[in-house]
This record gives C-alpha cells, structure tokens and sequence, in this order.
C-alpha cells in the first residue's frame, strides 16, 4: 500500500542555521505533496505544496525539493527560528484514485536552540 | 474567517459511551475530512465527504459514523467507545478542486481520551 515516510524522527539545529527535513513516499503515481507545520496542541499547518510536474517552489524562508526520480521531497528552511520549532509532516495525494486523501507521514520533530 | 472549529477541545469516556465530535467550516469548501491522531505518529483518515449528502470511508473507519446534512457541519459520532479509540481527532476542509483547492486546512483538534 501507499506509504509516506520520513528519514528522520528528529533534528535539532541551532538558530540561525539552516534546516533540511527529508521524506519519502512509495506511490509513484502521486501527483501532489504538501508540508505541515504542527505545534503542540495544534492542528496541522499548512506550509508549502508542491506538484509533480515541478521539481522546486519556494515560499518565505521554506523550499520544498521534489525528486520523482527517487521518491524523495525534502523541506528547507532558512534561517531557522525558535518559533519553528513543531513537528513537520509531509502529505502526498493523487493516484490509485485516491480522489483528494492525504497520505501521512510519522513526522519530524524540529528543536531550534537558541 | 473563523476557519475551522472543532468541540469540545477536550472529553474523558467511560468504555461504551458514545459521543459526538462537532466540526463546522465557514470557508465554503465541498470537501471535509476526519482524521485520528495517536501519539507520535501522522494523521490516519476516518471518514470524509465530498459535499452535502455524501460520505464515504476513509482508511480506518471502524467503530466511527459520519453525517453531513450541511456544507459547513460534519460530525463524527463513536456509538461505543474503547480504549483504542483515544486519540486526538482533527477535522479539516478543502474546496477539492484540482490546485490550490487541494490544500486541507485544519481544525485545533479534540482530544479523547477513553478510561
């Protein structure tokens, strides 16, 4: 079945770096992807998205990668803040007809240090 | 905009209780979703509707029960509740169509826990 995965559970990084979250998915036919941002006691934010007929779409601060070839999407973010600290989650929808479900991934959980 | 609301923001049940999750959007979307969400892992999809009238199952749909007489209401009802059911609920909306009508929004959540 269709699977969403992250490389990553955790990453801690200290302000003012650069952060890079990575995630996998295993259905090819997937034509659309989408960033979360989660803060405790909240529900999912939505950052970036991403089609599959692009291989790259900034926003502020944020840039999400999408590699077909491999499977792989990856979120960065620049200039990394306290108050980015959350739980990220990407999403991807489309194919098998799947209509507009989103698949899920366990998450990563990003520290911003001070 | 209110966005999407959700209540009660927090509820404790006894084992075969039951329960309505309330979810209500005022953004005019076709499209609203249920989700659970245990700890440490992403959101499974219970239940969604594509408009008025109509729902359909999601991924893990057993033990749930959903309406949607309105465009801006879809409550999740729990006819028993059990343990495996507490979880954190988190209702979200979308307009459906192709492109930025993809995008889900969320609501705050409702935690639940089931003693």
């Amino acid at each position: 079945g269709e699977s969403v995965g992250l490389h990553l559970p955790t990453l801690s990084v200290q302000e003012g770096d650069n952060s890079i979250i990575n995630c996998a998915y295993s259905n090819s036919a997937s034509d659309y992807f989408i960033w979360y941002k989660q803060e405790s006691g909240k529900g999912p934010q939505f950052i970036i998205d991403i089609r599959s007929n692009m291989d790259k779409r900034q926003g502020q601060r944020v840039t999400v990668l999408l590699n077909k070839t491999v499977k792989h999407l990856s979120l960065q973010i620049a200039a990394t803040q306290p108050g980015d600290s959350a739980v990220y989650f990407c999403a991807s929808m489309g194919g098998g007809g799947s209509n507009y479900k989103l698949t899920f991934g366990k998450g990563t959980l990003l520290t911003v240090n001070p | 905009n209110a966005g999407v609301t959700q209540t009660p923001k927090f509820r404790i049940l006894k084992i075969g209780q039951s329960m309505t999750l309330q979810c209500t959007q005022d953004m005019n979307h076709n499209y609203m979703y249920w989700y659970r969400q245990d700890p440490g892992m992403g959101l499974k999809l219970i239940y969604y509707s594509v408009g008025a009238g109509i729902t359909d199952k999601g991924e893990v749909p057993n033990g749930y029960n959903v309406s949607r007489s309105t465009t801006e209401d879809f409550p999740l009802r729990l006819e028993l509740a059990a343990p495996s059911q507490t979880s954190v609920y988190f209702c979200a909306s979308s307009f459906g169509t192709s492109g930025a009508g993809e995008t889900q929004y969320f609501g705050p959540g409702t935690r639940l826990l089931v003693l």
